[in-house]
């Protein structure tokens, strides 16, 4: 199975930082990526998609890149929705394995 | 407006069984791919079965594979799935996702119910 490893497990952060998350995959997965956030209380919801595709309505401060087995998410500027856990996942394989997620707190 | 509404989550005892119900709206389901992923309290999420828009090809994580059975049935937009030999590991809460089946033949999770909790302890 391909294990997807994200660093830091925890980030603190104020409003208006840069923001990165970094997802590690233990063998090449191309470009198939997935980023999600979950906010408390409530289900995940896809950001981004082929290691940098945003989805439709999500705001321009998410971007994401990478190929291969190292990727990241950054946010350009935190604002209060973004305190929340983010979720990698890989779609090259079966097991479609997300990450352990990354909880970014408020400083 | 996609929705999704899962039903169905409940205590049970470990060696227990559970069908677990979602009712999706608000976009052609029989076109596209549906979803069970969970999550245990305080973890991280685990997909855990995917089935085809017309029902043919099903898909399982080896952790519930012979122990759970996903279904739909396109003419009530439904999609279930059947628990069956419930241990505790498989405590978490159920989301119901609309799937996107991606240019790598595998699956994106575009869009997720608020989910429903199964608790399985004596």
């Amino acid at each position: 199975d391909i294990q997807m490893t994200q660093s830091p497990s925890t980030l603190s952060a104020s409003i208006g930082d840069r923001v990165t998350i970094t997802c590690r995959a233990s063998q090449s997965i191309s470009y198939w990526l997935a980023w999600y956030r979950q906010t408390p209380g409530q289900p995940p919801k896809l950001l981004i998609y082929k290691a940098s595709v945003l989805v439709s309505g999500v705001p321009s401060r998410f971007s994401g890149s990478g190929f291969g087995t190292e990727f990241t998410l950054t946010i350009s500027s935190l604002q209060p929705d973004d305190f929340a856990t983010y979720y990698c996942q890989q779609y090259t394989s079966y097991s479609h394995t997300f990450g352990q997620g990354t909880k970014v707190e408020i400083k | 407006e996609v929705q999704l509404l899962e039903s169905g989550g409940n205590l049970v005892q470990p060696g227990g069984s559970l069908r677990l119900s979602c009712a999706a709206s608000g976009f052609s389901f029989d076109s596209h791919v549906m979803t069970w992923v969970r999550q245990a309290p305080g973890k991280g999420l685990e997909w855990v079965s995917s089935i085809s828009g017309s029902g043919g090809n099903t898909y399982y994580a080896d952790s519930v594979k012979g122990r759970f059975t996903i279904s739909r049935d396109n003419s009530k937009n439904t999609v279930s799935m059947h628990l069956n030999s419930l241990r505790a590991e498989d405590t978490a809460r159920y989301f119901c996702a609309k799937t996107y089946a991606s240019g790598s033949g595998w699956f994106v999770f575009d869009f997720w119910g608020q989910g429903t909790l199964v608790a399985v302890s004596s």
